[in-house]
């Protein structure tokens, strides 16, 4: 079954204390992966596409890597800002499911 | 360029209703999607609609339905509402790349 699956649930850092998020997905045809942040009682906001493996893109504190597997969202130096709730999906033709899989998401809290 | 709009933000039902949320994408904007969003399930795909036609649909009932207009304007419909719909339901829009834009959402309440 075609599946997206984000790690870890939940994250608390203190501000500045660099980590990653995980998104390991298993999907058959891949076209593309999304990251989005989500703020409470908002929609989700674009943040990056990424189509093949050893792809990385950058935003401020935030990089995005994309392997054959799996996907990770670097944070360095993270502000209270930052928090919010990270979600991946997998963007591809022909599934039963649409052409797009969320992950569940990370809820991220960084605190001052 | 105005972003997604999606009216009304906050709707109560009663079980047994019937609804209907509306989306306005951002101008030139020729796909739409909706979306439904919960805690449990997380964010799970409704359907897509590109030129007045529905181009995917996913796993939902009947009860769900939509449908959109020449300007590119969507609809959804949820009827005989069950208290397991009662969630934030997205749209997004997009135009001939794969990016999707979402909209602030409906939050609809079944009780």
């Amino acid at each position: 079954e075609d599946q997206v699956t984000q790690s870890p649930e939940a994250l608390r850092l203190q501000e500045g204390e660099s980590s990653s998020l995980n998104c390991s997905y298993t999907v058959s045809g891949l076209r593309g992966l999304f990251w989005y942040r989500q703020d409470p009682g908002k929609g989700p906001e674009f943040l990056f596409t990424l189509y093949s493996a050893g792809e990385e893109k950058e935003k401020e504190r935030l990089k995005a890597t994309l392997t054959k597997k799996e996907s990770f969202l670097h944070i360095t130096a993270p502000k209270p800002e930052d928090s919010a709730t990270y979600l991946c999906a997998v963007f591809y033709y022909g599934g039963s499911q649409g052409n797009l899989i969320f992950g569940k998401g990370t809820k991220l809290s960084v605190k001052p | 360029k105005a972003g997604v709009t999606q009216t009304p933000r906050y709707l109560i039902k009663t079980r047994g209703q019937q609804v209907t949320l509306s989306c306005s994408p951002i101008s030139g904007h020729r796909s739409v999607s909706w979306y439904q969003q919960t805690p449990g399930q997380g964010l799970q795909f409704l359907f897509e609609y590109f030129s007045e036609t529905q181009r995917n649909k996913g796993n939902f009932p009947g009860r769900f339905s939509g449908r959109q207009f020449s300007n590119s304007r969507s609809e959804m419909n949820v009827s005989t509402l069950e208290l397991g719909d009662s969630a934030l339901y997205l749209c997004a829009s997009r135009q001939t790349g794969d990016e999707q834009y979402f909209g602030p959402g409906t939050r609809l309440t079944v009780t």
